[in-house]
C-alpha cells in the first residue's frame, strides 16, 4: 500500500512569489491535514479537509490556503511569500474519524 | 498558549537503558494523546496513542503512561536500541471533529549510544 506521497520534495522561491504544494493521501483515506514545522515553533497545524470541505483551519493567516478535490488528493497554497514561510510542509492523511496515523516526508520550501 | 509542554529537549541513553520522556497539557478538553518518532528527511510515524479512560498502554517496547489528575503523559522506550535514535512527539487533540488538528509538543531528541 503506497504511503503519503508530497510533491515535490524541494522548493526554491523568492520572496513575493507564491507555491503550490501537493498531497496524495493514503488509498481510501478522506482526511488531510497540514503541518508547517519549524525549527523555532515546532508543527503547527495548519488545516485539515475532509470529502473536498475545509473541517479545521489553524492560526496562520490568509495567505496559507489548500483544497482537496474529489479523488481527496489536497493542495496547499501560499501566496506572497515570506521569509519566515521557510519550513518542512508535511501533510498526513487518516480514516475517517480517526487521527493522523501517516505523514508523507514533506516538501522543504526555502524564501530567498 | 503553548498547549502541550514537552521535556527533555534532548536525551542521552546508554544501549539497553530506558528512555523517559514527559509532556504535560493544559486542555482539559483533549481526549486523544499520540506519540510521533520522526527519523531525519522523513516525516513523523505514529508511534503509540492512548485516550484518558486508561492509564497506561503498552505496545512492544514503547509504553505510555497517563496521569489524568496531573494532566500530563509519558513515553518509556524499554531496552532502548541506537535504532530508536530519531526525534519524538507528543501530541493532543480534542473531540471527534477536530481529529486532524493535533497539537504538537516541541519535540525530544533521542540519541541512543552504543
Amino acid at each position: 500500500k503506497a504511503g503519503v506521497t508530497q510533491t515535490p520534495r524541494y522548493l526554491i522561491k523568492t520572496r513575493g512569489q507564491q507555491v503550490t504544494l501537493s498531497c496524495s493521501p493514503i488509498s481510501g483515506h478522506r482526511s488531510v491535514s497540514w503541518y508547517q514545522q519549524t525549527p523555532g515553533q515546532g508543527l503547527q497545524f495548519l488545516f485539515e479537509y475532509f470529502s473536498e470541505t475545509q473541517r479545521n483551519k489553524g492560526n496562520f493567516p490568509g495567505r496559507f490556503s489548500g483544497r482537496q478535490f474529489s479523488n481527496s488528493r489536497s493542495e496547499m497554497n501560499v501566496s506572497t511569500l515570506e521569509l519566515g514561510d521557510s519550513a518542512l510542509y508535511l501533510c498526513a492523511s487518516s480514516n475517517t474519524g480517526a487521527p493522523p496515523q501517516h505523514f508523507g516526508d514533506g516538501t522543504r520550501l526555502s524564501i530567498l | 498558549q503553548q498547549q502541550v509542554k514537552q521535556s527533555p529537549q534532548s536525551l542521552i541513553v546508554q544501549k539497553g537503558g530506558i528512555s523517559i520522556i514527559n509532556c504535560a497539557y493544559e486542555n482539559t478538553a483533549f481526549d486523544y494523546f499520540p506519540w510521533y518518532q520522526q527519523f531525519p528527511g522523513k516525516g513523523p510515524a505514529l508511534l503509540i496513542a492512548i485516550r484518558p479512560d486508561v492509564s497506561e498502554k503498552k505496545e512492544g517496547r514503547f509504553t505510555i503512561s497517563f496521569n489524568k489528575s496531573a494532566k500530563q503523559f509519558s513515553l518509556h522506550i524499554m531496552d532502548s536500541q541506537p535504532g530508536d535514535s530519531a526525534t519524538y512527539f507528543c501530541a493532543a487533540s480534542k473531540g471527534s471533529s477536530n481529529t486532524g488538528k493535533l497539537i504538537f509538543g516541541q519535540g525530544t531528541t533521542l540519541q541512543v549510544k552504543p
